[in-house]
């Protein structure tokens, strides 16, 4: 069975203070690894994928990277607005095909 | 151009009864997904509709039933609600060809007393 497991389950920064993520994942087949961003009340929002390992995606202060067994979001001086839940999911290959895994979620706090 | 659209936002039931959840998908998108978050957790894949039919299930039990209409827009039902059916239930919609990741709405808020 396809499992996600993320670290720390919360995360408390001060502005300006960089830090990772961990995404854990064992999966048959990987079609592809998933992060999102929610803000409370809101449903996820779409960051990143990433399809194989050695890859990496940037987007203003945020990289991920993925490796065979983990995944990491790398947040680099971050703002108070960058406060949110951060998931991360998997996608399997074969009869799985049609739904994402879901870690439950790292909760990141930025202080000013 | 308007993202997945979910309604109603909140809802309060009562043990037993049944529910109806309604979703649009994002516009040019043929397949809507459910999931269930409960609070402090990540979404649970409940299933997939494309072209009207269920295509996969998660381990959800029968209560748990949806349709998609020619429209591509979805609806979740549930039956005999339990207070552990109390959750935020999202939709989300994907091209069948193209990127494979999945566009969120803002869930509606199921609450089961």
């Amino acid at each position: 069975e396809d499992q996600v497991t993320q670290s720390p389950e919360a995360l408390r920064l001060q502005e300006g203070e960089s830090s990772s993520l961990n995404c854990s994942y064992t999966v048959s087949g990987l079609r592809g690894l998933f992060w999102y961003r929610q803000d409370p009340g809101k449903g996820p929002e779409f960051l990143f994928t990433l399809y194989s390992a050695g890859e990496e995606k940037e987007k203003e202060r945020l990289k991920a990277t993925l490796t065979k067994k983990e995944s990491f979001l790398h947040i680099t001086a971050p703002k108070p607005e960058d406060s949110a839940t951060y998931l991360c999911a998997v996608r399997a290959g074969g009869t799985s095909y049609g739904k994402l895994t879901f870690g439950q979620g790292t909760i990141l706090t930025v202080h000013p | 151009d308007a993202g997945v659209t979910q309604s109603p936002t909140h809802l309060i039931k009562t043990r037993g009864q049944q529910v109806t959840l309604r979703c649009s998908p994002k516009s040019g998108h043929d397949t809507v997904s459910w999931y269930q978050q409960a609070l402090g957790q990540g979404p649970q894949f409940i299933f997939q509709y494309y072209e009207e039919e269920e295509r996969q299930r998660g381990n959800f039990p029968d209560r748990f039933s949806g349709h998609q209409f020619p429209n591509y827009s979805s609806e979740l039902n549930v039956n005999a609600l339990l207070l552990g059916d109390s959750a935020l239930y999202l939709c989300a919609s994907n091209p069948g060809q193209g990127p494979l990741h999945l566009h969120f709405g803002n869930g509606t808020r199921l609450t089961v007393t």
